[in-house]
């Protein structure tokens, strides 16, 4: 069964400073990852995708995503955060035409 | 190009009652998904809709229905609710099962 698993379930950071969200995957074939936004009484916002093309993903909002199969990880990573990032962030794997969902990871950003 | 919407926006319901909540797509997409996000918790997948019929189901029971209608609209209807529905209700499209699913605001459904 596939599944993933997001480590911190809440991260603060400085405005400005780097931003670091974690994903595990578990997957017995390629699997395709997902990362999505949610702000506050908000729905879901695709931030990117990895669908077996290239490693190192690049989504909207200056976000990114490196998947790494020896690691089966798909970490989330933006160089500098910014007030307006303050959001709750999901990893998903797509699982027979639908998302597994992980628990979630809030990122504050201090002034 | 209208994104997915979902009404109402919010429902307030007691035990035991019926609920219906809709759902249009995404403009170009022919399949809908439901997913229930209960509070501090990622969403899970309810079931999905293709060609008006329920192509997957996650584990959910019965008291969970679906339906979708020729437009690629979609209904998701809960019966004899339960404290424990109480959920943000998500719905989500996509062209046929390909890789993005775009996702509604979401029916914030209470339930006392």
């Amino acid at each position: 069964a596939q599944s993933v698993t997001q480590l911190g379930s809440h991260v603060s950071v400085s405005e400005g400073a780097l931003v670091l969200l974690r994903c595990n995957y578990s997957s017995s074939v390629p699997p395709y990852l997902f990362w999505y936004v949610q702000y506050p009484n908000q729905g879901l916002q695709l931030l990117l995708k990895y669908t077996s093309a290239a490693t190192l993903v690049k989504g909207i909002n200056g976000f990114e995503a490196e998947f790494k199969k020896s690691e089966t990880s798909f970490h989330l990573t933006k160089p500098s955060a910014h007030m307006s990032d303050a959001a709750e962030y999901f990893c998903a794997v797509r699982s027979q035409g639908n998302l597994i969902f992980g628990k979630g990871t809030k990122l504050s950003v201090k002034p | 190009d209208a994104g997915v919407t979902q009404s109402p926006t919010h429902l307030i319901k007691t035990r035991g009652q019926q609920v219906t909540l809709r759902c249009s797509p995404k403009s170009g997409h022919d399949t809908v998904s439901w997913y229930q996000q209960a509070l501090g918790q990622g969403p899970q997948f309810i079931f999905q809709y293709y060609e008006e019929e329920e192509r997957q189901r996650g584990n959910f029971p019965d008291r969970f229905s679906g339906h979708q209608f020729p437009n690629y609209s979609s209904e998701l209807n809960v019966n004899a609710l339960l404290l424990g529905d109480s959920a943000l209700y998500l719905c989500a499209s996509s062209l046929h099962d390909l890789y993005e699913q775009y996702f509604g605001p979401g029916t914030r459904l209470t339930v006392t």
